[in-house]
């Protein structure tokens, strides 16, 4: 069964240094997202995309975060001088067609900023 | 502001038993639902999902979920655990003109032997 994956599993870094959050969505997938989790809170939305623009995004993605699809088949998500409060699990999902699809998500990369 | 809230951080029960994880939404029309299961260093994995039609709808897993309406209750329901199903479970909803879940804050449940 295709899955999403994601590299790497653990990341840590530290504050100020960028970071390269890498994702490979399921092939013939259209529609492309990261959300993260802080530990012990909920799962949260940060950008979706589609036909190499951002389609949606929420307040927490501001200027310090990008997302690219630099070819065909990865998705990333950029942090351009991590803080602190970025430590998080990132997740990638993708989804075949629009808002109405099923998300399929990654494993999740664990980001630590130290 | 739409939400979607699980009562429930953490659920025991044993294995065999039957089990029942409450998920509430707000908003102010249908929105799509959904229950997804974390397992630990695993991604999200889709159990069911609703948008239209029947209200009882058959999941993964042995897993079946039913849509109220009245009680904007989308609760996730398995007449019999398995040590397996010990997970964190997310209920999920999009709603109209987003393409982004909303998530609640996740149920962690744990099953005795």
């Amino acid at each position: 069964e295709p899955e999403v994956t994601q590299t790497p599993s653990h990341q840590v870094t530290q504050m100020g240094q960028e970071v390269i959050l890498r994702c490979v969505p399921i092939s013939n997938h259209l529609y492309f997202y990261w959300y993260r989790q802080i530990l012990g809170q909920k799962v949260e939305f940060l950008v979706s995309f589609y036909n190499n623009e951002i389609s949606e995004k929420s307040e927490i993605f501001d200027d310090q975060f990008s997302v690219e699809r630099p070819d065909g088949s990865n998705f990333t998500l950029k942090i351009r001088s991590t803080k602190l409060e970025d430590s998080a699990m990132y997740f990638c999902a993708s989804s075949d067609r629009a808002r109405t699809d099923t998300q399929y998500f990654g494993p999740g990369t664990r980001l630590t900023v130290l | 502001a739409q939400s979607v809230t699980q009562p429930d951080i953490h659920i025991t029960v044993s294995e065999g038993a039957s089990l029942e994880l409450r998920c509430n939404y707000s908003y102010g029309a249908t929105p799509y639902l959904f229950w997804y299961v974390q397992s630990p260093g695993q991604g999200l994995q889709l159990l069911l999902k609703y948008f239209s039609g029947d209200t009882l709808v058959q999941g993964i897993k042995g897993f079946e979920a039913e849509f109220k309406r009245s009680q904007s209750s989308f609760n996730l329901r398995k007449p019999s655990v398995h040590w397996s199903d010990a997970a964190e479970y997310f209920c999920a909803v999009i709603t109209s003109g987003t393409y982004k879940y909303i998530f609640g804050t996740g149920t962690r449940l744990k099953v005795l032997a």
